[in-house]
């Protein structure tokens, strides 16, 4: 398995500025990816985050949104950008275990509030 | 791209029934399909997964079922107990390829005691 950490774990922030979140695996993935889940609702796919590369971001998330770096295979960054009311959600770092199981392990996930 | 859908939205049970939850996908490529448990304030756990060439899996009290033809899988949990409530999401990927999961809208189990 491996175990995923995030930091911030929340934070309240104002309109218009960005925030950066932080992903650190302890073990090597194969894969990891961001998922956003706005309050009561599902895992919604944003971007996979590939190393030493652009993210593939998935349909209605654009990298100037949400800019996202993977610079090793243990570590990654989320940025939300120019933020609005609408970003408030929770945002959550996720890997492939090397096993390539299909296994998909989350990080706490970061709760970011803007008012 | 792949759409996963999960029904009932909410389930109540009384402890000891059985709970079943639905899901259907729409891309046949799909090959492998976890279920997730999230209780409140926590991240998702998987909790059990089966791949495309099994039609069955069980894990003590709960199990899955796989139908490829008709594009749909479901979970079972039987003997109900209360820490059995949470949210569960199921999920679709092709495993091998993008590995990237597409979520369910998830289902609010709540068992009663």
């Amino acid at each position: 398995s491996a175990v995923i950490s995030q930091k911030p774990s929340r934070d309240i922030c104002q309109r218009g500025t960005s925030l950066t979140i932080q992903c650190q695996v302890d073990s090597q993935v194969t894969m990891m990816f961001w998922y956003r889940q706005q309050p009561g609702q599902s895992l919604t796919l944003i971007a996979t985050a590939n190393q030493g590369s652009e993210a593939t971001y998935e349909s209605g998330f654009v990298i100037d949104k949400f800019p996202i770096s993977r610079p090793n295979l243990t570590f990654s960054t989320l940025t939300v950008s120019n933020m609005s009311p609408e970003d408030s959600s929770i945002y959550l770092c996720s890997g492939v275990g090397q096993a390539n199981t299909g296994e998909l392990f989350f990080g706490e996930g970061s709760r970011l509030t803007v008012l | 791209g792949e759409n996963v859908e999960q029904h009932p939205s909410t389930l109540s049970v009384q402890e000891g029934d059985s709970a079943v939850i639905k899901c259907t996908y729409s891309d046949s490529a799909s090959n492998y399909f976890p279920w997730y448990k999230q209780e409140l304030g926590k991240r998702p756990q998987l909790i059990i997964d089966i791949r495309s060439n099994v039609g069955e899996k069980k894990d003590q009290r709960i199990a899955v079922t796989l139908n490829k033809t008709a594009k749909h899988f479901s979970l079972h949990i039987t003997e109900t107990q209360p820490e059995d409530s949470a949210v569960y999401f199921c999920a679709a990927s092709i495993r091998g390829a993008t590995n990237k999961l597409i979520f369910g809208t998830g289902t609010l189990l709540a068992v009663q005691p």
